[in-house]
């Protein structure tokens, strides 16, 4: 049964620092890997995509990694600012191509 | 563009009453259509999906059910809501169940008291 596990639960930090999000999975048989940003009350919005072909995606400061032999994924956030505190959440297709398995997420707070 | 619509956005419900929660799909044709809920401290659960109209499966038993009466419409209901009901729904859509993103409505917030 696939397993999504992200650390830290809860990150702080100072405005402009770079900073890195983990995601680590249990089975590495993934179609793909999903990238979210969730404010407090709200849906979830898409930040990027990984195909189980790729190792990486960008999207302006943010940089997705992915290594699926060794069940790993990295979000890279660049010169983080006020505006990016969130919870983010990393999401894996399931086997059977159905469903997203999420993890827990890590909520982020970056102070001015 | 393409662009998912969720009502209501909070909902407070006594014990037992029935439940319907409505998610549309516009700008596209044939999405595939879910529903997860989120509870508190813990992760996203996928309750539904579909992958065409009356087409539908289950991923965990419980008090809910789903149709889609019309291609971009996607419904919850609920007969008699149960206070393990109370949590965060969203709907979501894909293109394809394989390789594409998952796009996100805003959520209902379900309380049943």
């Amino acid at each position: 049964k696939q397993e999504v596990t992200q650390i830290p639960a809860a990150l702080s930090v100072p405005e402009g620092e770079n900073l890195v999000l983990n995601c680590s999975f249990t089975d590495s048989a993934i179609y793909n890997l999903q990238w979210f940003r969730q404010d407090p009350g709200k849906g979830l919005t898409s930040l990027l995509l990984i195909q189980s072909s790729q190792r990486e995606q960008t999207s302006g400061r943010l940089n997705a990694s992915l290594d699926k032999s060794s069940g790993r994924s990295t979000l890279y956030i660049a010169a983080s600012q006020p505006g990016d505190s969130a919870t983010y959440l990393c999401a894996v297709l399931n086997q059977a191509g159905t469903a997203l398995i999420f993890g827990k997420g890590t909520t982020l707070s970056v102070s001015s | 563009s393409q662009t998912i619509h969720q009502w209501p956005a909070t909902l407070v419900q006594p014990v037992g009453s029935p439940l319907s929660l409505e998610c549309t799909v516009e700008g596209t044709s044939n999405p595939n259509l879910y529903w997860y809920r989120q509870a508190a401290g813990r992760g996203l659960q996928l309750l539904f999906y579909s992958v065409g109209i009356g087409q539908i499966s289950s991923e965990v038993p419980q008090n809910l059910s789903a149709s889609r009466p019309q291609d971009r419409q996607f419904i919850l209901s609920s007969k008699k809501l149960l206070l393990s009901d109370s949590g965060f729904y969203l709907c979501a859509w894909s293109r394809d169940l394989v390789a594409a993103e998952a796009f996100f409505g805003q959520g209902t917030r379900l309380t049943v008291v």
